[in-house]
């Protein structure tokens, strides 16, 4: 166990729609990350969190966005989905900025999204 | 910009058989370097990490040393378990403090 938790585990919705994922961070982590796992594209960073404030984005779609809370938890929404957006969606905590550092990035387990 | 290059899969090996996943790597400035592993259904998990050139990453049997003048990051294990029947994925940690992946390679071991 990462102590990185997701929800929803699994999540099927219609084209169109607008679906909500959820991270709560290891404790003590400051910086949130999402990155979306699908077979054609592999691992992607969408974006990074620091304390509340947006550190870095990568090849986040304009349809999607993400916040962090005060209390440090953090959702990516995801609208106007699209068949393509099927995948699993991943959610990362450290304490500071990983990466070059060497601090370790936490993965929680995920949230598989299935758009039908 | 930085980027990840590792073997693709699916590498398929007997239990015991020694392993060899490559990674290489470009990148500006002093990166690190992570394998992760997913277990079937399950997220990514740390495996091992590098943080300069010459450092060796262990653990659970697996090794990798950070070879700048090559840049590559090559997993081994000497000895595989069925268990070890996964993904693995070879990042690279920058400056921007997000992580590259490579593609994966899926490792299967048949007893």
């Amino acid at each position: 166990d990462s102590g990185v938790t997701q929800t929803p585990k699994h999540l099927i919705t219609a084209t169109g729609q607008r679906v909500t994922l959820r991270c709560s961070p290891r404790s003590g982590d400051l910086s949130v990350y999402w990155y979306q796992q699908s077979l054609d594209q592999g691992l992607q960073f969408l974006i990074q969190y620091y304390n509340g404030e947006e550190r870095a984005k990568g090849n986040i779609l304009e349809r999607f966005s993400a916040q962090q809370f005060p209390d440090l938890h953090s959702e990516l929404n995801l609208s106007s989905l699209e068949l393509g957006d099927s995948a699993l969606y991943f959610c990362a905590s450290s304490v500071v900025g990983g990466g070059a550092t060497g601090n370790t990035i936490y993965f929680g387990e995920g949230s598989w999204l299935t758009v039908v | 910009g930085n980027s990840v290059t590792q073997m693709e899969g699916p590498v398929t090996l007997s239990e015991e058989a020694f392993l060899t996943i490559n990674c290489t790597y470009t990148a500006t400035g002093y990166p690190s370097l992570f394998w992760y592993v997913q277990y079937p259904g399950e997220g990514l998990q740390l495996l091992l990490k590098a943080t300069k050139a010459d450092d060796k990453g262990s653990n659970k049997g697996f090794e990798a040393t950070y070879r700048k003048e090559t840049t590559s990051f090559h997993l081994e294990k000497g000895s595989v378990q069925v268990s070890d029947s996964a993904v693995y994925f070879c990042a690279l940690g920058n400056a921007g403090n997000m992580l590259t992946f490579g593609g994966g390679t899926r490792l299967m071991v048949k007893p």
